[in-house]
């Protein structure tokens, strides 16, 4: 089936540093990937679109330039919390939409816990 | 902008007992997800129901979507412990256009008493 990994899975860092975040697919290739995030007890809510190749998406509230993404290939995309603070602690998902005609399912990372001091 | 109400938000139940779980649209769905998180964890992917009035089922678990589009249940049967979890439902606000992204309800959190 398909697998999508995050990397890391925790990551703790002080107050002002910048953490990158990847996520792959594993065994298939991604021309979109998507990035959440999700506070406790809460959903999942929708940072941005990135299609490889191009720039991402952005939802509406998300900084840009907080929320570094770069998707350089169809099995890669990260994400770059830049001077990270710690109201940015929260847990990260991406997910990875395969090419498939007619098929729309995503699938998800494993998630990467962020707790910033 | 799409919004998803799921209910209950939460459910205990008795290992054994047959459970439902509702997601409701407020407009018209081009396809409804189901996924099923661990705490901490990423989300697995049940099932996808496009059709008014589709139904699957995998293993113990059915999912419907009602004629009208806007309305899903999930409903699992002789529920174990290994089904306790998050359920979330999600929505695919691409409303014809090209720009799909999944749209997700806040969850029912599901707990199985052995």
């Amino acid at each position: 089936g398909a697998v999508v990994s995050q990397h890391p899975s925790r990551v703790i860092c002080k107050s002002g540093t910048s953490v990158k975040i990847e996520c792959r697919s594993l065994d298939f290739q991604a021309t979109t990937m998507f990035w959440y995030r999700q506070f406790p007890k809460q959903s999942l809510m929708l940072m941005a679109t990135s299609n490889e190749g191009s720039k991402a998406t952005y939802e509406q509230g998300v900084e840009k330039d907080k929320f570094l993404i770069n998707h350089a290939s169809l099995t890669l995309s990260t994400l770059t919390v830049t001077s990270a603070h710690p109201e940015d602690s929260s847990f990260y998902i991406c997910s990875a939409r395969p090419f498939r005609g007619g098929l729309n399912e995503q699938f998800f990372g494993p998630g990467t816990r962020l707790t910033v001091l | 902008s799409q919004e998803l109400e799921q209910s209950p938000q939460s459910l205990i139940v008795q290992e054994g007992k047959n459970l439902t779980i509702n997601c409701t649209s407020s407009k018209t769905l081009y396809g409804l997800y189901w996924y099923k998180q661990k705490y901490g964890e990423g989300l697995i992917f049940l099932m996808m129901l496009q059709k008014g009035g589709e139904e699957k089922s995998h293993e113990k678990i059915t999912a419907k979507l009602d004629e009208k589009k806007q309305q899903s249940s999930l409903h699992i049967t002789a529920s174990q412990p290994s089904h306790a979890g998050i359920y979330l439902c999600g929505a695919d606000s691409r409303s014809g256009g090209s720009n799909y992204k999944l749209t997700f309800g806040k969850g029912t959190l599901l707990t199985v008493n052995p």
